[in-house]
């Protein structure tokens, strides 16, 4: 199969730091997506990973381990409106230009 | 920016109708798709397009179909509704980086 494994729920408090990782099959593996989801709306790109390492953009920032099958999105300084589901999404070699979701992780922010 | 429109956000339907889900994007992007979302299942592609009068099933197809007629117009049809089509429909197209961008939702009920 080609599991992708996230934590389902995830509290950290305003103005921390939080990491939701995510962990996936290798075998074929092309690149991987962040997207955030607030409730009740539609999911919104966040981040694509292709390539090992570090990438950040403000906040936010996303980290690929190919080897490991990896990733994590780690949130600083957290906000109220950061409330939401992060989900990880992966494409393979094999399927073209498809991409399989994760569950999500609903992410809650304590003030 | 890119727009993806789709056609309603909030749609009550009966058991047995056919129904017409469409999607319209104002750019030229070839790849189109149709995912539902269900709690605790995510995101499940059912039916994607690479060009004009070109599909192909995704990973839960049964009970749809899907007409692309224009580059721009995506229409996911439910020939004959049940209930446990009751669920959020996110049209998306694929952008020039891989990533998939998402329409607002419709949130379909079949009573």
């Amino acid at each position: 199969g080609q599991n992708i494994d996230q934590p389902t729920e995830m509290t950290a408090t305003e103005g921390a730091i939080v990491q939701i990782n995510c962990t996936y099959q290798t075998s074929g593996f092309n690149g991987l997506f962040w997207y955030q989801q607030h409730a009740g709306e539609a999911p919104t790109f966040l981040s694509y990973n292709v390539l090992d390492g570090l990438e950040e953009k403000g906040r936010f920032s996303s980290f690929l381990s190919r080897s490991k099958g990896y990733s994590y999105l780690l949130l600083k300084e957290l906000q109220m409106k950061d409330s939401a589901s992060y989900l990880c999404a992966v494409s393979w070699m094999n399927r073209d230009d498809k991409i399989i979701f994760g569950k999500g992780t609903r992410l809650h922010i304590l003030p | 920016d890119v727009k993806v429109t789709q056609s309603s956000r909030y749609l009550v339907k009966r058991t047995g109708e056919k129904v017409f889900l469409e999607c319209v994007q104002d750019m030229d992007h070839e790849n189109m798709f149709w995912y539902r979302q269900d709690p605790g299942l995510g995101l499940r592609l059912i039916y994607f397009s690479y060009d004009v009068k070109m599909k192909e099933k995704g990973d839960i197809p049964e009970g749809y179909s899907v007409s692309r007629e224009k580059k721009e117009r995506f229409s996911l049809i439910l020939e004959s509704a049940s209930t446990n089509q009751t669920s959020m429909y996110l049209c998306a197209y694929r952008g020039g980086g891989n990533e998939q961008f998402f329409g607002p939702g419709t949130r379909l009920t079949v009573l």
